[in-house]
């Protein structure tokens, strides 16, 4: 079964460092989609990609925080620098369609980051 | 602005009680709403999902949930708990096709022996 595949699972940094998260979506998959997850709290969307294009960055604090996917295929979310409330993790999903909202997102396995 | 709220951060049932998990959801368009699970160090994964065809969603792994307009509801509930239900689970509304999907603060179920 085609899964979405993250690395690293686990990330520990100090702060003002720099940290990259890296997400490989299910084939054919159009539209990804990053998240972050704070402790006791519902993920909360940060970028969604259509293709290699940005259609949602609008939670995305864009001072720190950059997002590519430069051949629409895999993607990566970068921190720089980190901050001790950036600890939270970092999901990454896909769907076959960003137009239709009934499509189901697959998510990742995520990435847990802690900033110390 | 569409937004969910689920009644009870822990919930705890005994094994082979009835599963019943509260939501209720505000938007200013018929919205579209989802459950999703999460188990522990994992994503989330799809329940089910209401997209204004009918108003009973079954869903996988036993669970089923009810949209209830009157009542701005979308409870969750599996008539026999199982150990291995326990996992946190998500309420989460969006308010068209092509809206980005609100997620609540989420509910842990405990499964008790």
């Amino acid at each position: 079964e085609a899964e979405v595949a993250q690395s690293p699972r686990y990330k520990i940094t100090e702060k003002s460092q720099a940290v990259a998260f890296w997400c490989d979506p299910i084939s054919g998959h159009a539209t990804l989609y990053w998240y972050r997850q704070i402790l006791g709290q519902g993920p909360e969307l940060l970028v969604q990609f259509q293709d290699e294009s940005v259609v949602d960055d609008s939670q995305l604090p864009k001072d720190r925080f950059s997002a590519e996917r430069l051949k629409g295929v895999d993607s990566t979310l970068k921190i720089q620098p980190a901050e001790l409330g950036d600890s939270a993790m970092y999901l990454c999903a896909s769907s076959l369609d960003m137009l239709a909202v009934q499509e189901t997102q697959y998510f990742g396995p995520g990435t847990r980051l802690l900033v110390l | 602005a569409q937004s969910v709220t689920q009644l009870g951060s822990h919930v705890s049932v005994s094994e082979g009680a009835l599963v019943l998990l509260r939501c209720n959801y505000s938007s200013s368009v018929p919205p579209y709403l989802f459950w999703y699970v999460q188990y522990p160090n994992q994503g989330l994964q799809l329940l089910l999902k209401y997209t204004s065809a009918a108003t009973l969603v079954k869903g996988i792994n036993g669970f089923e949930a009810e949209f209830k307009k009157s009542e701005t509801s979308f409870h969750l509930t599996k008539p026999s708990a199982h150990m291995s239900d326990a996992a946190e689970y998500f309420c989460a509304v969006s308010a068209n096709r092509d809206d980005k999907i609100i997620f609540g603060k989420g509910t842990r179920l405990h499964i008790l022996p």
